[in-house]
């Protein structure tokens, strides 16, 4: 069956980095696109970009981009998401998804928690 | 503020029907991108409910369906159960942002 297994929690100072792993198992990891979507405490979804294992392809949302930076390793079926620059806002859990390629994800990570603070 | 927009909360009695608007733009769901939606509970991943407009994953029960008109879109629950009580997002992609895009979530209780 489908499965993402995230990295555990991690805790960081602001300015630091954070680099968070998903491993995909039970599919072929070139056929689909690895989406990762972030949620603030008591906050909404938000999309963070999206890579595409097969030729490592990535396209990044605004409101990170400069400051995140997505990776994939084939071989381990594996997409990285490290994030620079850290700041207090950007505390929150880190989802990684399958892009269906309808720019959906249907199946997803359990979540990591990033805490930054000082 | 949410590129889609969703009423913050809804309720409804066991056995009810409710329905979550999500409303978009020209961008988004104008453009005749699809719209999906979510299932969410604290510090849980969420889980894919309806995919492209109307389609239910398999699992999903037949008491979630949904629907899609021009730039507005909506999630129906009909026979409301208490293990409903749960957050639900709507999302598309946006051509103008090239980005998916979410709603703000709608917190459903069931009374």
């Amino acid at each position: 069956q489908v499965q993402l297994e995230q990295s555990g929690a991690e805790a960081r100072k602001p300015g630091a980095s954070v680099k968070v792993s998903c491993k995909a198992s039970g599919y072929t990891f070139t056929n689909y696109g690895i989406s990762w979507v972030r949620q603030a405490p008591g906050q909404g979804l938000e999309w963070i970009g999206t890579i595409r294992p097969n030729n490592g392809d990535t396209s990044y949302g605004q409101i990170l981009q400069g400051r995140v930076h997505m990776t994939s390793d084939t071989p381990t079926s594996t997409a990285y998401m490290e994030l620079r620059g850290l700041r207090f806002d950007d505390t929150a859990l880190y989802f990684c998804a399958r892009d269906t390629g309808s720019a959906n994800g249907d199946y997803w990570g359990q979540g990591t928690l990033v805490t930054v603070s000082s | 503020q949410s590129v889609l927009t969703q009423p913050p909360s809804v309720s409804g009695a066991p056995g009810q029907r409710v329905t979550i608007s999500c409303t978009g733009s020209k961008s988004n769901l104008g453009s005749n991108y699809a719209v999906h939606w979510y299932q969410l509970f604290p510090g849980q991943a969420p889980k894919l409910l309806i995919y492209i407009n109307t389609n239910r994953p398999s699992g999903v029960p037949d008491r979630f369906s949904g629907s899609k008109s021009g730039t507005s879109a909506s999630l129906a629950i009909t026979g409301l159960q208490a293990e409903d009580e749960a957050d639900y997002y709507c999302q598309s992609y946006d051509g103008s942002l090239s980005a998916w895009v979410f709603g703000g979530g709608t917190k459903l209780t069931v009374l």
